[in-house]
């Protein structure tokens, strides 16, 4: 299995919602990332873990909060977010200590009204 | 400071054509490595090729061709006989390790049409 699977695909939410994002991968990878991608710009990094841990958390606001809880998942819960958190979310893995590149989801769309 | 620059946003080509991606670089650091992803429009990135920074030997893959010159801090990607399938988004990204772990960042991303 050399996939990462992100659900839901699409998703539509209010501003007073809470939601989750669901990430998963059998590859064996031990780091997971996060990324945010607006409409015609490059993804830019929100979360790392690393072995399961939290490791990189560039500056994201508290409505975002992640969550991994085991080496397979990463959740990325949502809560009071605004119009302009709408963007492609990207969920990405790799081998723990290496650098060979990414694997990524193929995103959820995430609408906020 | 970390930077990647695409100076090419849009590239437009009929098919057959041959076409260089551009990609300038900006580090301090002395190990990094430099990634080509493919964006098609269903979203999914989709890995191409990773250089490390004492590796500056060129590489081809089938009609896929990069060029890693360290001392114009760049790393061009050639695709031969283009394809209608070829056009999506490329990005080329920089990762570098940093407390926590390794930090990738992208290039503003070049979007290729290919007409056939």
């Amino acid at each position: 299995d050399t996939e990462v699977t992100q659900t839901p695909k699409h998703l539509v939410m209010g501003m007073t919602n809470k939601k989750s994002l669901k990430c998963e991968q059998h590859m064996g990878h031990r780091a997971m990332y996060w990324y945010k991608q607006k409409a015609k710009k490059p993804p830019e990094l929100m979360f790392v873990y690393s072995y399961e841990k939290l490791s990189i958390n560039e500056s994201v606001p508290s409505r975002f909060s992640p969550e991994c809880p085991n080496s397979s998942l990463l959740n990325l819960h949502l809560h009071a977010l605004q119009p302009e958190d709408s963007a492609l979310y990207l969920c990405a893995s790799s081998q723990g200590t290496s650098n060979y590149g990414y694997t990524f989801g193929s995103g959820t769309r995430l609408t906020v009204v | 400071a970390q930077k990647v620059t695409q100076a090419q946003t849009e590239i437009s080509v009929v098919e057959k054509e041959d076409v260089t991606l551009d990609c300038v670089y900006e580090t301090r650091d002395t190990t990094y490595y430099l990634f080509w992803y493919k964006q098609p429009p269903s979203g999914e990135l989709v890995f191409l090729i990773r250089r490390n920074s004492f590796d500056e030997q060129n590489e081809i893959s089938g009609r896929y061709s990069w060029n890693f010159q360290k001392s114009t801090s760049s790393f061009n990607f050639t695709i031969t006989a283009s394809q209608v399938v070829d056009s999506a988004v490329y990005f080329c990204a920089l990762s570098r390790i940093s407390e926590g772990g390794f930090k990738t960042i992208f290039g503003a991303g070049t979007r290729l049409f290919v007409k056939a």
